[in-house]
């Protein structure tokens, strides 16, 4: 299995719902990432997961709660969310983890097809 | 502050010929550099990397080149067929900075045939 998945590929909800994403990978990889896409605008990092510990949070508002349950899978649970939070969400992995300050000796970053998310 | 600059939006060839995609950086602490292609409504797909210690990888049709003391990268396609018709983007991070990819704005490719 070499790839990431992520469920649901499409997702359209009000402002009061309570909905989550999923990505899974099957690859070993020890880090795993979720972005934010708007059109025509390069993907940008939202949360980091390495070794199934949050190493970087960009910063993200609190109705974006991110949780890693084990290795394989990394969900992104969402509330209260804005329409201008409307947007493809990704998820990545990659083999390397960071751990103590020690870095990873490569980064390609693998991504799976996204979440198109629909606020109303 | 765009630390990593794709400044033309698109670029047209014709099938069979090169492609040449460039990229600048502004941040002289990143050491490793990645491109990937994406088609609309699907997630990026990693194409080639290169660390700050080499000057040129090269995987099949693609190759990447780094200059560091310009700041700048660049992925040619030779030769280029229609299905690489799609947005590149070049990435850059840090290594010990805990796997942050910087994103360009993306090159938009048209090859026709």
């Amino acid at each position: 299995d070499t790839e990431v998945t992520q469920t649901p590929k499409h997702l359209v909800m009000g402002m009061t719902n309570k909905k989550s994403l999923k990505c899974e990978q099957h690859m070993g990889h020890r880090a795993m990432y979720w972005y934010k896409q708007k059109a025509k605008k390069p993907p940008e990092l939202m949360f980091v997961y390495s070794y199934e510990k949050l190493s970087i949070n960009e910063s993200v508002p609190s109705r974006f709660s991110p949780e890693c349950p084990n290795s394989s899978l990394l969900n992104l649970h969402l509330h209260a969310l804005q329409p201008e939070d409307s947007a493809l969400y990704l998820c990545a992995s990659s083999p390397g983890g960071w751990t103590s300050g020690r870095s990873a000796i490569y980064n390609e970053q693998f991504f799976g097809p996204g979440t198109r998310l629909t606020v109303l | 502050d765009q630390q990593v600059k794709q400044n033309s939006p698109s670029l047209s060839v014709q099938e069979g010929r090169i492609s040449i995609l460039n990229c600048d950086y502004t941040n002289s602490m990143f050491d490793y550099f990645l491109w990937y292609k994406k088609y609309p409504a699907e997630g990026p797909t990693f194409l080639i990397s290169i660390s700050s210690i080499k000057d040129k990888n090269e995987d099949g049709r693609f190759t990447v080149f780094l200059n560091k003391s310009a700041k700048h990268l660049s992925l040619h396609i030779v030769p280029s067929q229609p299905g690489d018709s799609a947005v590149y983007f070049c990435a850059a991070s840090v290594l010990n900075q805990g796997g942050k990819l910087i994103f360009g704005q993306g090159t938009e490719l048209s090859v026709k045939p």
